[in-house]
């Protein structure tokens, strides 16, 4: 148990639909990254936060937001979704930007 | 921008044989590297990191890897392979020196073992 956790762990919804991801990462960590994983991109790096802040941003579609909270949870904003945003999404959390970076057991998005 | 090539997508191996995972990296300043292992659906486990200390990095499980600057390469061994040991591994690479935090993986390598 690497101390993340992200709810849901599947999810199922149509096309079109907007979902909401939610991420805790380990307690004291200020940093927070969302990844994708799918089949034919592999890992992908989505976005990067640190203490509140958007610090780097990777391929992440413009349907897609994220947001960290006051107490360091973020949240991961999927739109307008698509067949192919069907993927494997997960956070990871590190004490600092450049540290180890601990995963959460990701939540599995399926879209029909 | 940094990356990381990892050769071969699937390898067999023996119980008791070693395992042999290769991995290539491009980056434009000295990287931080790590090799993750992933179970059947679960989340990515750190195995173990190299940033820029000792060039033989041992991790957990009986895994180690070395950094070879002039190879850059950052293979991932183990002595002897147990059942166990079957998942998905994956090579990353940061920056952290030019304030690139962000990990970017190769393409993973599964990894079945043969009793």
């Amino acid at each position: 148990d690497s101390g993340v956790t992200q709810t849901p762990k599947h999810l199922i919804t149509a096309t079109g639909q907007r979902v909401t991801l939610r991420c805790s990462p380990r307690s004291g960590d200020l940093s927070v990254y969302w990844y994708q994983q799918s089949l034919d991109q592999g890992l992908q790096f989505l976005i990067q936060y640190y203490n509140g802040e958007e610090r780097a941003k990777g391929n992440i579609l413009e349907r897609f937001s994220a947001q960290q909270f006051p107490d360091l949870h973020s949240e991961l904003n999927l739109s307008s979704l698509e067949l192919g945003d069907s993927a494997l999404y997960f956070c990871a959390s590190s004490v600092e930007q450049g540290r180890e970076q601990f995963f959460g057991p990701g939540t599995r998005l399926t879209v029909l | 921008a940094q990356s990381v090539t990892q050769l071969g997508s699937h390898v067999s191996v023996s119980e008791g044989a070693l395992v042999l995972l290769r991995c290539n990296y491009s980056s434009s300043v000295p990287p931080y590297l790590f090799w993750y292992v992933q179970y059947p659906n679960q989340g990515l486990q750190l195995l173990l990191k190299y940033t820029s200390a000792a060039t033989l990095v041992k991790g957990i499980n009986g895994f180690e890897a070395e950094f070879k600057k002039s190879e850059t390469s950052f293979h991932l061994t183990k002595p002897s392979a147990h059942m166990s040991d079957a998942a998905e591994y994956f090579c990353a690479v940061s920056a952290p020196r030019s304030n690139d935090y962000k990990l970017s993986f190769g393409a993973g390598t599964t990894v079945t073992v043969r009793a």
